[in-house]
């Protein structure tokens, strides 16, 4: 079945790049998305890269698609206190009701 | 615009009590969704709406019933509510056009069941 996996936590110190990792299962997805939600709020949706793309960049974030791995990154370069949120990767698939969303990474910054 | 919101914000039930969750988007969307997030878990779909009069399951339907009576209107209803479904609620909307895959989601409402 699909599946959506990501690590729980990731702490940097501010000012460094944060790498945040997604691996997926089913490779029939036509978006992957990165979704950003600070406390008490709802997903907002950071950046979302089409499947048949290796990368798209987008100021100082970067997603990078490894699709023979089924591996999606999420790099946010000069990492802020402001970043500071769960990040949720996810995948959708040409039906509506499709998407299926990883548990989220929790980003802390470090001073 | 609004975008899209979520009434209430916070509620507390008992066992078997019932409530309906309201949800409004003023984008004219097509796509409805109800998800629950729970920790360590991500998002799960409750049940969604492709239209106006028009419902579907998700992947955790059960306990739940919904209605899309008018397009802008989503609700999600809990008949007699469990401890098993206090969790935090979300709200999402899509347009249908082609070419837009982007869910926009309202702030959710907290849901504790004593």
């Amino acid at each position: 079945g699909e599946d959506v996996e990501q690590s729980l936590f990731l702490s940097v110190r501010e000012g460094d790049s944060s790498v945040i990792n997604c691996t997926y299962t089913d490779s029939s997805s036509t978006y992957l998305y990165w979704y950003k939600q600070e406390p008490g709020a709802g997903l907002q949706l950071l950046t979302y890269i089409f499947s048949n793309m290796d990368m798209k960049q987008d100021q100082r974030l970067t997603v990078l698609l490894n699709k023979k791995d089924k591996h999606l990154s999420l790099r946010i370069a000069d990492t802020q206190t402001g970043d500071s949120a769960i990040y949720f990767c996810a995948e959708s698939f040409s039906s509506a009701s499709k998407i299926i969303f990883g548990s989220g990474t929790r980003l802390s910054i470090r001073p | 615009n609004a975008g899209v919101t979520q009434t209430p914000k916070f509620r507390v039930l008992k066992t078997g009590q019932s409530m309906t969750l309201l949800c409004a988007q003023d984008m004219n969307h097509e796509y409805m969704y109800w998800y629950r997030q729970d920790p360590g878990m991500g998002l799960r779909l409750i049940h969604y709406s492709v239209g106006e009069g028009t419902t579907a399951k998700g992947e955790v339907p059960d306990g739940y019933n919904v209605s899309r009576l008018k397009k802008q209107n989503f609700l999600l209803g809990l008949e007699s509510a469990a401890p098993s479904q206090t969790s935090v609620y979300f709200c999402a909307s899509k347009t249908g056009s082609s070419g837009g895959h982007e869910q926009y989601f309202g702030p959710g409402t907290r849901l504790t069941v004593t």
